[in-house]
């Protein structure tokens, strides 16, 4: 049964710093991973999606990671920003199955 | 392109009513998910839809809900006689398949925010 955990889950940052969100999953058996941004009160947002023949993709200031073979995966942002704040949520996609199994996620602050 | 569209937004009901949480899926999606979030912890999925059909329905509770996704309209996720552990945000997905492979990412909707008194 796949588990995905996310540590920290939560996570204060003075604005400007680099930080890095960390995933691990249990079976390397997945399809893609995918990081999603969760405003309070609001919908998910897909930030970036790697393919399990990936290693990584990149969009502006994040860059997300994909190890299968140790399970993990990691969210680097790069001079956070007040507008990061958010829960940040890590999603594995099953192969052949369609279901998506999600972290907790970790909820950053990103101090002004 | 509107996105998928979930309504209503927020929905409060008394213990043993009925709740309805409606999920349009984004123009050209033929395959709907359903997840729920309870307070502090994480989205679970629920049930997996394609027009007609039910294909995964392994995270639905056993009792007091079900989910259709009819030829026309909507797909629809019920929940009979609610309890108050029902209140949580309900977040319907959808995407389109190419051949056998699922190869599309699922979209989200913003939600339904189920609230028992």
């Amino acid at each position: 049964k796949q588990e995905v955990t996310q540590i920290p889950a939560a996570l204060s940052v003075p604005e400007g710093e680099n930080l890095v969100l960390n995933c691990s999953f249990t079976d390397s058996a997945i399809y893609n991973l995918q990081w999603f941004r969760q405003d309070p009160g609001k919908g998910l947002t897909s930030l970036l999606l790697i393919q399990s023949s990936q290693r990584e993709q990149t969009s502006g200031r994040l860059n997300a990671s994909l190890d299968k073979s140790s399970g993990r995966s990691t969210l680097y942002i790069a001079a956070s920003q007040p507008g990061d704040s958010a829960t940040y949520l890590c999603a594995c996609e099953l192969n052949r199955d369609d279901k998506i199994i999600f972290g907790k996620g970790t909820r950053l602050h990103i101090l002004p | 392109n509107a996105g998928v569209m979930q309504n209503p937004r927020h929905l409060v009901r008394r213990r043993g009513q009925e709740a309805r949480l409606r999920c349009s899926p984004m123009k050209g999606h033929s395959h709907v998910y359903w997840y729920r979030q309870l307070p502090e912890e994480g989205l679970k999925f629920m049930v997996y839809l394609q027009k007609e059909n039910i294909i995964d329905e392994s995270g639905m509770p056993k009792e007091r809900f079900s989910a259709e996704f009819p030829k026309e309209g909507p797909s629809i996720l019920r929940i009979q006689q609610v309890v108050r552990g029902d209140s949580a945000a309900y977040f319907c997905a959808s995407s389109k398949k190419q051949g056998t492979y699922s190869n599309q990412p699922q979209h989200f909707g913003d939600g339904t925010r189920l609230s028992i008194l």
